[in-house]
This record gives C-alpha cells, sequence and structure tokens, in this order.
C-alpha cells in the first residue's frame, strides 16, 4: 500500500542553523505530496505542496521538490527560527482522491 | 473566527463509557475527515465523508462510529470507551477539487481511564 517515511525525530538545531527532514513516499500512482506543520497545540496545518515531479513548493522560507527518480520530498530551510519549532509531516494523496496518508511526523526544535 | 472548530476540546472518561466527539466547519466544504494522532505514530484516518450521504471507514475505524448530521457537522462517537482510545483526535475537511489539501481543527485530547 501507498506509505510515507519520515526521518525520526526530534531535531534539535540552534538558531539560523540549516535544516533538512527527509522524506520518502511508496504510491501506486502519481502522488501528490504535502508538507504540513503543527505547532504546539494546535492542529495541522498546510505548509506547502506539489503535485508532479520536479515541482517545487515553498512557504515561510521553506522548500521541497518532488524528485519522483528517488521517490522524496525533503523538506528544506536555510535558516530556521525559534518559532520553527514544531511537528512537521509529509503527506501524499493519489489522484482522484482526497485522504491523506501521513508520515509519523518529525519533531523540530530549535535553540536561541 | 475558527474555520474548524471541535468540541470538547479536552475530555477525560471511563472506560465503557459513551462519548461523542463533534465537529463543525464553516468553510463550506463537502468533505470532511476524523484522525487520531498518537505518538510516534502519526496520524491515522478513521473514518471520511465526502458528502452527507456517504460515509466511509478509514485505516482504523474499530471501535468507533461517525454520523454527519449535515454539510457542515460530522460526529465521531466511541460506543464503549476504551484506554487504547485515548489519542489526540482532529477533524479536518477539503473543498473537491481544492487539490486535496485538507483543513484541520484543534483537536479534542480525549483520555479514558
Amino acid at each position: 500500500g501507498d506509505s510515507v517515511t519520515q526521518m525520526e525525530g526530534p531535531v534539535t538545531l540552534s538558531e539560523e542553523a540549516f535544516l533538512t527532514i527527509n522524506c520518502t513516499y511508496t504510491a501506486t500512482g502519481y502522488p501528490s505530496l504535502f508538507w504540513y506543520v503543527q505547532y504546539p497545540g494546535e492542529g495541522l496545518q498546510l505548509l506547502l505542496k506539489a503535485t508532479k515531479a520536479d515541482d517545487k513548493g515553498s512557504n515561510k522560507g521553506f522548500e521541497a521538490t518532488y524528485r519522483k527518480e528517488t521517490t522524496s520530498f525533503h523538506l528544506e530551510k536555510g535558516s530556521v527560527q525559534v518559532s520553527d519549532s514544531a511537528v512537521y509531516f509529509c503527506a501524499l494523496s493519489l489522484a482522484g482522491y482526497s485522504t491523506l496518508t501521513f508520515g509519523k511526523g518529525t519533531m523540530l526544535l530549535v535553540s536561541p | 473566527d475558527a474555520d474548524v472548530t471541535q468540541t470538547p476540546r479536552n475530555r477525560i472518561t471511563k472506560t465503557g463509557k459513551r462519548i461523542m466527539l463533534e465537529c463543525s466547519q464553516t468553510k463550506g466544504h463537502d468533505r470532511m475527515y476524523w484522525y487520531r494522532q498518537d505518538p510516534g505514530l502519526g496520524l491515522r484516518l478513521i473514518y471520511y465523508s465526502f458528502d452527507v450521504k456517504d460515509i466511509n471507514k478509514g485505516e482504523i475505524s474499530d471501535g468507533y462510529s461517525v454520523s454527519r448530521q449535515a454539510q457542515a457537522k460530522f460526529s465521531l462517537s466511541l460506543e464503549s470507551a476504551i484506554p487504547n482510545q485515548t489519542a489526540l483526535y482532529f477533524c479536518a475537511t477539503s473543498d473537491f477539487g481544492g487539490g486535496n489539501e485538507q483543513f484541520f481543527g484543534p483537536g479534542t485530547r480525549l483520555t479514558v481511564l
């Protein structure tokens, strides 16, 4: 079945460090890919998405590129802030369906 | 005001009790979902509904039931709560043709003693 694998956390960084959170997927078709973020005490909110191979999603300084050849959608940010501390979820959805399959989430902790 | 609301936000109950979690949305979306979140397991889909007359089981529907009372309301029931249903529960909505983006409520933290 379809699945998403993320690197385990927590990822602990100092402010202004470079961030990478790895995400790979397995899917029978051509999925759309998403990154959601969950700030403490809140629900999930969409951070960025990409709907086809080689697309790059970006938002709030975060970026991820849909790599079909490596079935990956790694999340990156050049300079993290304390306010980026949250749990990040990678997810996929197959064309024609609107259910999402989530990874297990990666907690990011950024210290001043 | 929040577009997706959940009540209650926190609930403590005892084993064997019936409990209902409610979700309301003002986004006008047709599609609604219930997930549970457990540490280290991510989000798992319990039930989903693509319109008022459509109900579908998700990955982990055993022990749960749902009711879609209106386009804007989707309730999750635990008929006889057990401790391993202790979790954080999220409702979400999406729009047909909206690129599969889902909008989440703030969550309900349920503890079953």
